[in-house]
């Protein structure tokens, strides 16, 4: 099974700085590259896709890279509401589509 | 507007059989396959299968085959996830999702319901 390690597991950082979270696939997953939001009692929602397609609504400050292993998730200019538990997820190879085990970003 | 909802939170005893369900609106239920994925207690997200409604065939996530039953009436755009015998352990939280259509085949969920909440308990 294709293994999918987010790091780091928690990020804490400032209001109006920059957040970088990191996906790494266990082996090439092309651009089939996913990011989810879940905010504490919701469903989590699409952000990214293609790893780098923004999802319609989401704000310009969330931007995603990377190709075949090494993936990013950049958030700038971070905000209260940006508070949550992101998580990747592969659509390369299936079954199953794996997710990362998700990093929790805390606004300090 | 498209939308997935779900039916209520259950709480069964160990052995109990139980089917939840997703109601897919605002869209054409037969265009796009439908995923579910479970979230433990406190945990992450796991891919558990999805099914196609045009034909109902499904694939399962090896951990979960053998363990849950996932169908579809595509007549009322509904698609169900079932056990025959709940343990303690199948206590989570089940989102079932829609699965986009861009990628030729499987991809991304770009919609996903509000959750329904399995609790199973002696």
């Amino acid at each position: 099974e294709l293994v999918m390690t987010q790091s780091p597991a928690i990020l804490s950082v400032s209001p109006g700085e920059r957040a970088t979270l990191s996906c790494r696939a266990s082996w090439s997953v092309n651009s089939n590259l996913a990011w989810y939001q879940q905010k504490p009692g919701q469903a989590p929602r699409l952000l990214i896709y293609g790893a780098s397609a923004r999802a319609t609504g989401v704000p310009a400050r969330f931007s995603g890279s990377g190709f075949g292993t090494d993936f990013t998730l950049t958030i700038g200019s971070l905000q209260s509401e940006d508070s949550a538990v992101y998580y990747c997820q592969q659509y390369n190879m299936w079954p199953p589509y794996t997710f990362g085990q998700g990093t929790k970003l805390e606004i300090k | 507007e498209v939308q997935l909802v779900q039916s209520g939170a259950e709480v069964k005893k160990p052995g109990e059989s139980l089917t939840i369900s997703c109601q897919g609106s605002g869209y054409t239920f037969t265009s796009n396959y439908i995923t579910w994925v479970r979230q433990m207690p406190g945990k992450g997200l796991e891919w558990l299968g999805r099914i196609d409604p045009r034909d109902s065939y499904v694939a399962y996530s090896p951990s979960f085959q053998g363990h849950v039953t996932v169908s579809a009436d595509k007549s009322i755009s509904t698609a169900y996830l079932q056990w025959s015998s709940l343990k303690a352990s199948d206590t989570a939280v089940y989102y079932c999702t829609r699965v986009a259509t861009d990628c030729g085949g499987d991809c991304y969920s770009s919609s996903w319901g509000q959750g329904t909440l399995v609790t199973v308990s002696s």
